[in-house]
């Protein structure tokens, strides 16, 4: 079945970038999708279809899907993007669902 | 405003039945599919299943078939979870989603989450 792989945690200093990975064989063909979840919070979409945000979604959250892995890259970080982060994608060939194990963001 | 508004938090003890539910608001509740959530304490989001209120088709997660069943009432704009017999492994929070699509399908709302304990 198919798998995929992030890594458990991220660490980034205030203003810089942070970048986060999910890796799937070919993940490239598919769809990647991107949430956001805080402490003690339902997840949030964030990034939609590799690299569309959803309205109310700063600019400075971005994506991007190529080949094994999509990213998601949060630019100029703030103390307020400290959360859990999980990518998904839908598999059409089962017509189901299918999450990340999810990074934790540090901010320093 | 689309809202997913879910029942309260459950405490009950092994081999209980139990339904928990999520109502939709703000859409079209028979056109979009709404499925379950499972975040087991300090883990990950697992996907449990969907359903199309519109004519109940339901897919199920195979970690998840035959454990529970989701269900709707379009009259009601509401969507379900239940268990038959509960176990102590279930204690988890559990978020009812509506699918929105583009290219794909992904999980544009999410319900304020509901919290099931099992414990004797």
């Amino acid at each position: 079945s198919y798998v995929l792989t992030q890594p458990p945690s991220v660490s980034v200093a205030p203003g810089q970038t942070a970048r986060i990975t999910c890796g799937g064989n070919n993940i490239g063909s598919k769809s990647v999708h991107w949430y956001q979840q805080k402490p003690g919070q339902a997840p949030v979409l964030v990034v939609y279809d590799d690299s569309d945000r959803p309205s109310g979604i700063p600019e400075r959250f971005s994506g991007s899907n190529s080949g094994n892995t999509a990213t998601l890259t949060i630019s100029r970080v703030e103390a307020g993007d400290e959360a859990d982060y999980y990518c998904q994608v839908w598999d059409s060939s089962s017509d189901h669902s299918l999450f990340g194990g999810g990074t934790k963001l540090t901010v320093l | 405003e689309v809202q997913l508004v879910q029942s309260g938090a459950e405490v009950k003890k092994p081999g209980e039945s139990l339904k928990i539910s999520c109502k939709g608001s703000g859409y079209s509740f028979t056109s979009y599919w709404i499925g379950w959530v499972r975040q087991m304490p300090g883990k990950g989001l697992e996907w449990m299943g969907i359903i199309y209120p519109g004519d109940s088709d339901t897919r199920y997660s195979p970690s998840f078939q035959g454990q529970v069943t989701i269900s709707a009432d379009k009259s009601i704009s509401t969507a379900y979870l239940q268990w038959s017999s509960l176990k102590a492994s279930d204690t988890a929070m559990y978020y009812c989603v509506r699918r929105g699509y583009g290219f794909s399908y992904y999980f544009d709302y999410w319900g304020q989450g509901t919290l099931v304990t099992v414990s004797s």
